[in-house]
């Protein structure tokens, strides 16, 4: 599995754009770019999953560049219930393992 | 829709006793996975199945046993609980590795 790399924490304004950016300097051919959410006390939801370019959902949307090394998670007009833990995975769709790093404190703020 | 139902939510136990956390989930996925997060940390997998009858370690096996019953309930016993098991256990699962629901946890203490 590739390993990833996250900021450990970031902080916001509501109503403001959350970008949080993941490296994936190994992700292999086969490998997708997934990202959850996790609110204390809960288990994590999956939020959005892309192989390439731009994937947009009504929560969120997943920048990959063409290299595929890195990517960014956009979330737009955060509000206060925005905060939380992200992750960021990478690894085969068929894949039997769904491996989580640190993940990335999002605080948002009045 | 139940989706993954982790029982029980809290348990304190004893060193040395042993104990099962089951789950089930309704959602005819092939995968599912055991999780342990230690508080300010991220999950790390203990075991998963990716079918019935398969399981394989994860990162953190050891003091762990599971049991992939049927398709919809996966197992995980403590045999010999150790105060550095108390965490919280998520059980997850999902149909090809893609999009994965978890329950709600399992709070365990080990005094």
């Amino acid at each position: 599995l590739a390993k990833t790399t996250q900021p450990i924490s970031m902080d916001s304004y509501e109503g403001q754009e959350v970008n949080i950016t993941c490296s994936h300097n190994n992700i292999a051919t086969n490998d997708y770019i997934t990202w959850y959410q996790q609110f204390p006390s809960q288990g994590p939801r999956f939020i959005i999953q892309g192989y390439k370019t731009k994937v947009t959902n009504e929560v969120a949307s997943l920048f990959i560049p063409a290299d595929r090394k890195s990517s960014t998670l956009s979330l737009p007009r955060v509000s206060l219930s925005d905060t939380a833990v992200y992750y960021c995975l990478v690894g085969e769709v068929s894949w039997g393992k769904l491996q989580f790093g640190a993940g990335t404190q999002v605080v948002v703020t009045p | 829709n139940a989706g993954v139902t982790q029982t029980p939510k809290f348990q304190v136990l004893k060193t040395g006793q042993s104990m099962t956390l089951q789950c089930a989930q309704d959602m005819n996925h092939n995968s599912m996975y055991w999780y342990r997060q230690d508080p300010g940390m991220g999950l790390r997998l203990i075991y998963y199945s990716a079918s019935e009858g398969t399981t394989d370690k994860g990162e953190v096996p050891n003091g762990y046993n599971v049991s992939r019953l049927n398709k919809r309930e996966f197992s995980l016993r403590l045999e010999s609980a150790a105060p550095s098991q108390t965490s919280v256990y998520f059980c997850a699962s999902s149909l090809t590795g893609r999009e994965a629901f978890f329950g709600q946890g399992t709070r365990l203490t080990v005094v």
